[in-house]
């Protein structure tokens, strides 16, 4: 059964630092990875879909990257603003279902 | 505007009630999902539906029903036989269920509380 860790659980950086939120997953047979944001009491939104063949992706100042084979997936938020504070999921396709991590719960203090 | 709806938004459940919610989407696609999510927990899967008049039963499906008349509605009934319902629902779809690329689009969630 695929596991997905996200470390860390919960973190707060000052305003204009860059984000480094980190995704593991346990088995390296995905058809590819997804990044989704979270506002409280509000469904998920899709930042970046990753594809088992891909590297990385890019979209303004997020930046995914995936390695397959050591299971390790990483988001980047560059110059951070307080509305990128949220909770940022992790998930990986597989088996026709898609596995979640907990989320990294992000705050960006002005 | 296209989109997933749910509603209703907040639904209080009396205990050994059923329940149903509600999950619609114009996006003209082809697969739905329910998903259950808990305090300090990933999204867990409950059901998910390729086709209309098909699915499938996801992670946890025990004290839940479904059904898949149309391919825009995939209701969602939480049985008096769940015996922890209270949680946030979130119903999502895809284009197809198979595809490399798929993205799932979620709706705005559903909070269910037993009293």
């Amino acid at each position: 059964k695929q596991e997905v860790t996200q470390i860390p659980a919960a973190l707060s950086v000052p305003e204009g630092e860059n984000l480094v939120l980190n995704c593991s997953f346990t088995d390296s047979a995905i058809y590819n990875l997804q990044w989704f944001r979270q506002d409280p009491g509000k469904g998920l939104t899709s930042l970046l879909l990753i594809q088992s063949s891909q590297r990385e992706q890019t979209s303004g100042r997020l930046n995914a990257s995936l390695d397959k084979s050591s299971g390790r997936s990483t988001l980047y938020i560059a110059a951070s603003q307080p509305g990128d504070s949220a909770t940022y999921l992790c998930a990986v396709k597989g088996n026709n279902r898609l596995a979640f991590g907990k989320g990294n719960q992000v705050v960006v203090i002005p | 505007d296209g989109g997933i709806t749910q509603s209703p938004k907040y639904l209080f459940r009396k205990e050994g009630q059923n329940v149903t919610l509600s999950c619609e989407q114009n996006l003209n696609h082809d697969a739905m999902y329910w998903y259950r999510q808990d305090p300090g927990q990933g999204l867990r899967l409950i059901y998910y539906s390729q086709i209309v008049n098909d699915f499938q039963k996801g992670d946890i499906a025990e004290g839940y029903s479904v059904s898949r008349e149309k391919k825009e509605s995939f209701p969602l009934t939480v049985t008096s036989a769940q015996k922890n319902p209270t949680a946030f629902y979130l119903c999502a779809s895809s284009l197809r269920q198979g595809a490399l690329s798929d993205t799932q689009y979620f709706g705005p969630g559903t909070r269910l509380t037993v009293l």
